[in-house]
């Protein structure tokens, strides 16, 4: 069946740390994006990608790198610049992305990263 | 900026009564709208959605029908069950937002605990 597969589920940071959040798709989708869900406060948009090669900051992208050398794979890397990483990470893909985005996006099961 | 609001949870029925979680949006252009669910430690899953004014989107017994005039996009379904406890997003893809992020805006969900 396609998908998108994040991994690992859980993931643990120690103080300076730099730690990549994989996220692969098989439903060959254009557009990748990454989302940070805190309790109370819905998802918000860090990175997102239209196409192989490109990428643009979302709402919260400080602290935060990815790239897009593949078509169907989008690691994040938390840096340790993001000085309040504890959060639950949401990998998304949609089939268009820019001006078709009325495209419904498909989701990964997350990845719950904290700080030891 | 585009918004989203929902209702504030957790929002607890009893099995077989009738839902409705409310959704109201502010955008700068022609939104496409969605209603996704979460449930415990997984991502997000598209539940139904709408791209123009008066569409109504369904599934699974939900509904939520696109009013432009009063910016909003109700989720109702007539008789819950328990297998419905989940987390419920609305969210707004808006491509005409003038410079904004290419992704969803959410809400902050609403938790919904159905009681046998």
């Amino acid at each position: 069946d396609g998908g998108i597969t994040q991994s690992p589920k859980y993931l643990f940071r120690k103080e300076g740390q730099n730690v990549t959040l994989s996220c692969e798709q098989n439903l060959n989708h254009d557009a990748m994006y990454w989302y940070r869900q805190d309790p109370g406060q819905g998802l918000r948009l860090i990175y997102y990608s239209q196409i192989v090669n490109d990428f643009q900051k979302g709402d919260i992208a400080e602290g935060y790198s990815v790239s897009r050398e593949k078509k169907e794979s989008f690691p994040l890397t938390v840096t340790s610049a993001q000085k309040n990483p504890t959060a639950f990470y949401l990998c998304a893909s949609s089939s268009t992305g820019g001006a078709y985005s009325n495209q419904p996006q498909h989701f990964g099961d997350g990845t719950r990263l904290s700080i030891l | 900026g585009n918004s989203v609001t929902q209702m504030e949870g957790p929002v607890t029925l009893s099995e077989e009564a009738f839902l409705t979680i409310n959704c109201t949006y502010t955008a700068t252009g022609y939104p496409s709208l969605f209603w996704y669910v979460q449930y415990p430690g997984e991502g997000l899953q598209l539940l139904l959605k709408a791209t123009k004014a008066d569409d109504k989107g369904s599934n699974k017994g939900f509904e939520a029908t696109y009013r432009k005039e009063t910016t909003s996009f109700h989720l109702e379904k007539g008789s819950v069950q328990v297998s419905d406890s989940a987390v419920y997003f609305c969210a707004l893809s808006d491509p005409y937002s003038g410079g904004g992020a290419d992704g969803l805006t959410f809400g902050k969900g609403t938790h919904l605990i159905i009681q046998p």
